[in-house]
């Protein structure tokens, strides 16, 4: 157990639908970072925020948003959803501090299979 | 981040070692290689990061070769539930510019692990 969480674990939805993924980073950790897993493309970065403020973009869709709460608590946010947004969504987290250069380990939740119908 | 190259899959008996090779010729000074696996689906897990000296934890070891080019991952009595896709990532030691700590997975190497 990593100490992140995520949910939900699964999530049906049509397609042209909007859906939030949730993360808690570990106890302490400041950074949250998301990646989405597909068949055809690996995992991939898609969005860092640093307690609270994006930090950098990865591969991510304008139709996909992020924000880290003030509890530090993040949700991806997947809006007209396509058959091809279907995947694994991972977010992880690493302690990070505003002294540190953000390359500390990251450690990922059990993620969140999303189909797209 | 440079570049590695992972054999696509590799085979180990139970109870024997698993080397898992690494190639990353391009690597910088300030780079570190970073080791992860995923178990069927789950999230990937963290297993052994190292800079220029070998390291050893709990998990496995990381022999990085001299001129840094290469590495191995070497699981010391592999079991069944070492079976998974182990990602070799270079990662930046800077700060700043685009990568700001994200990790690029290549293909990694599926380790079937058999009885």
């Amino acid at each position: 157990d990593s100490g992140v969480t995520q949910t939900p674990k699964h999530l049906i939805t049509a397609t042209g639908q909007r859906v939030t993924l949730r993360c808690s980073p570990r106890s302490g950790d400041l950074s949250v970072y998301w990646y989405q897993q597909s068949l055809d493309q690996g995992l991939q970065f898609l969005i860092h925020y640093y307690n609270g403020e994006e930090r950098a973009k990865g591969n991510i869709l304008e139709r996909f948003s992020a924000q880290q709460f003030p509890d530090l608590h993040s949700e991806l946010n997947l809006s007209s959803l396509e058959l091809g947004d279907s995947a694994l969504y991972f977010c992880a987290s690493s302690v990070a501090s505003r002294t540190t250069t953000y390359q500390e380990t990251q450690y990922f939740g059990p993620g969140t299979r999303l189909l797209v119908l | 981040d440079a570049k590695t190259t992972q054999p696509t899959s590799m085979d180990c008996a139970e109870g024997r070692a698993a080397n898992l090779p690494c190639n990353h010729s391009t690597i910088s000074g300030n780079e570190y290689v970073y080791w992860y696996r995923q178990i069927h689906s789950q999230g990937p897990q963290y297993i052994i990061h190292g800079l220029k000296n070998n390291e050893t934890n709990e998990m496995a070891s990381l022999i990085i070769t001299e001129d840094r080019k290469s590495s191995t991952l070497i699981l010391p009595h592999a079991t069944l539930r070492d079976t998974a896709v182990y990602y070799c990532i270079v990662r930046s030691t800077n700060a700043g510019g685009t990568s700001y700590g994200k990790l690029t997975f290549g293909q990694g190497t599926i380790l079937t692990v058999h009885p």
